[in-house]
C-alpha cells in the first residue's frame, strides 16, 4: 500500500527562523516523491520533486530512503511561505498520486 | 492557456439534491484526476481518466458518486443524492500522461451540503 504522512497539521515560525515539514512515506518499492504547496486563494501547485534535486524558492528535499522520509525545508522563512504544503507519492509506473493530510505553514514577521 | 477551468466555483445545496461539478482540462493534456480535500484527509484522488477512459476510480467514495468524460474537453463528477458528509473542495487535474508527468490543478469547486 501507498501512503504519504505529514504528523504536522499546522507549523507556526518567526521570520528567518528555519523550517522542517516532515513527510514520511510508505512503499514497498521505489518511489517518486513531491512537495505540492497550495498559497492562499491559489491553487495547488508543484513546487518540487525529489528527481529533480533542486532549489525552489528556497526550498530543499531530500529523499531518505532508510528513514523512509521527504521532510521540506528552508533555512530562512519569509512572510510569503506561508501557505498549505502536501508531500505526496507516485509509485513507479503508476500515475496516480496519493497525498499527505497536509501541513499549513504560518511565518510571521 | 487558462489552465484547468472548474465550475462552479461554489456549490451550496440541500442533502438529498443531485449536484454536478464540472471540469475543463488544459488542451493536449490526455489525462484527467478527480481529487476531494478534507480537512481530516487532505486530498484524496476519487478517479482517474486517461484518453476519456477511467482507469481508477478504487477512491469512488460509494455508488452515489460517478464520473464521466464524454470527451477530450470535460469531465463531470456527480453526486446523486448528495449529503452532509460530501461538504469538500473537490480538484480537477490533468496531464499529458505518463508517469512523469506534473499535474496541473484546478481553482477547485467548494461544495456545502446542508
Amino acid at each position: 500500500a501507498q501512503r504519504v504522512t505529514q504528523p504536522e497539521k499546522l507549523l507556526s515560525v518567526f521570520k528567518g527562523a528555519p523550517v522542517e515539514l516532515k513527510c514520511n512515506y510508505s512503499y514497498s518499492g521505489s518511489p517518486e516523491l513531491f512537495w505540492y504547496v497550495q498559497y492562499s486563494r491559489q491553487r495547488l501547485q508543484l513546487l518540487l520533486r525529489h528527481i529533480s534535486r533542486e532549489s525552489i524558492k528556497g526550498f530543499t528535499a531530500d529523499l531518505n530512503k532508510g528513514e523512509t522520509s521527504f521532510h521540506l525545508k528552508k533555512p530562512f522563512a519569509q512572510e510569503e511561505d506561508s501557505a498549505m504544503y502536501y508531500c505526496a507519492l507516485r509509485g513507479a509506473g503508476f500515475q496516480k498520486l496519493v497525498f499527505g493530510t497536509g501541513t499549513r505553514l504560518l511565518v510571521s514577521p | 492557456d487558462a489552465g484547468v477551468i472548474q465550475s462552479p466555483r461554489h456549490e451550496v445545496t440541500e442533502m438529498g439534491q443531485e449536484v454536478t461539478l464540472r471540469c475543463k482540462p488544459i488542451s493536449g493534456h490526455n489525462s484527467l484526476f478527480w481529487y476531494r480535500q478534507t480537512m481530516m484527509r487532505g486530498l484524496e484522488l476519487l478517479i482517474y481518466f486517461n484518453n476519456n477512459v477511467p482507469i481508477d476510480d478504487s477512491g469512488m467514495p460509494e455508488d452515489r458518486f460517478s464520473a464521466k468524460m464524454p470527451n477530450a474537453s470535460f469531465s463531470t463528477l456527480k453526486i446523486q443524492p448528495s449529503e452532509p458528509r460530501d461538504s469538500a473542495v473537490y480538484f480537477c487535474a490533468s496531464n499529458e500522461g505518463g508517469s512523469y508527468n506534473e499535474q496541473f490543478f484546478g481553482p477547485g469547486t467548494r461544495l456545502t451540503v446542508l
